[in-house]
């Protein structure tokens, strides 16, 4: 079965800091990956996905950016991180068109 | 522009009793449909699905029931215990149309607080 880490758990950063946040997958391979993020009282938008290393599909247009530098490898930046940039972040993985999604357990990531 | 709507952010239930989570959609490109449980700081994790093509799919003490004419979906727990306790997300997806990747579309949430 596959297993997502995701790290950190939480994090605090001053605005116009950069981000990195990475996650990585046991268990299969050549995955769809995900991140997501939920606002305070919001649900779970989708911000970007990968279906094969190097590509990356944006879906909202933001201050942030996601790279696949290998096939179970998901790496989430920003440049310079605003205020509302702050969120809960998750990584999620499928198979295919299988919607058994496999989340991580997420980062609280904190902008001050 | 919310495709996926949960009305009710929270929902309060007596051990024992049945809970109702309810779920609405916009697209009607959607052909799957998801309910997903989240515990405080953690992922979500899959609880049961439904294809378009079916009206009810039903595992254990959870059903979900799927309206497509009134595009409305439900999640029934019964017996409900406090476990149960979490935030309830629903979600879609369009698999017919064979480029969406995986890709679900989440509602925001119902918060389902079982009292014992």
């Amino acid at each position: 079965s596959q297993t997502i880490h995701q790290w950190p758990a939480t994090l605090v950063q001053p605005v116009g800091s950069p981000l990195s946040l990475e996650c990585t997958v046991e268990g299969t391979s050549n995955p769809n990956l995900y991140w997501y993020r939920q606002a305070a009282g919001r649900g779970l938008q989708l911000l970007f996905y990968s279906v094969g290393i190097g590509q990356i599909s944006s879906e909202v247009p933001q201050n942030l950016s996601a790279s696949r530098p290998q096939d179970r490898q998901f790496i989430l930046s920003s440049k310079k991180l605003l205020l509302s940039d702050s969120g809960f972040y998750l990584c999620a993985c499928n198979q295919g068109i299988n919607y058994g999604y496999t989340f991580g357990s997420g980062t609280r990531l904190t902008v001050v | 522009d919310q495709q996926v709507k949960q009305n009710s952010p929270s929902l309060s239930v007596q051990e024992g009793r049945i809970s109702i989570l309810n779920c609405d959609y916009t697209n009607s490109m959607f052909d799957y449909f998801l309910w997903y449980k989240k515990y405080p700081a953690e992922g979500p994790t899959f609880l049961i699905s439904i294809s378009s093509i079916k009206d009810k799919n039903e595992d254990g003490r959870f059903t979900v029931f799927l309206n497509k004419s009134a595009k409305h979906l439900s999640l029934h727990i019964v017996p409900s215990q406090p476990g149960d306790s979490a935030v309830y997300f629903c979600a879609a997806s369009a698999l017919a149309g064979g480029t969406s990747y995986g890709k679900l579309t989440f509602g925001q949430g119902t918060i389902l607080t079982v009292h014992p």
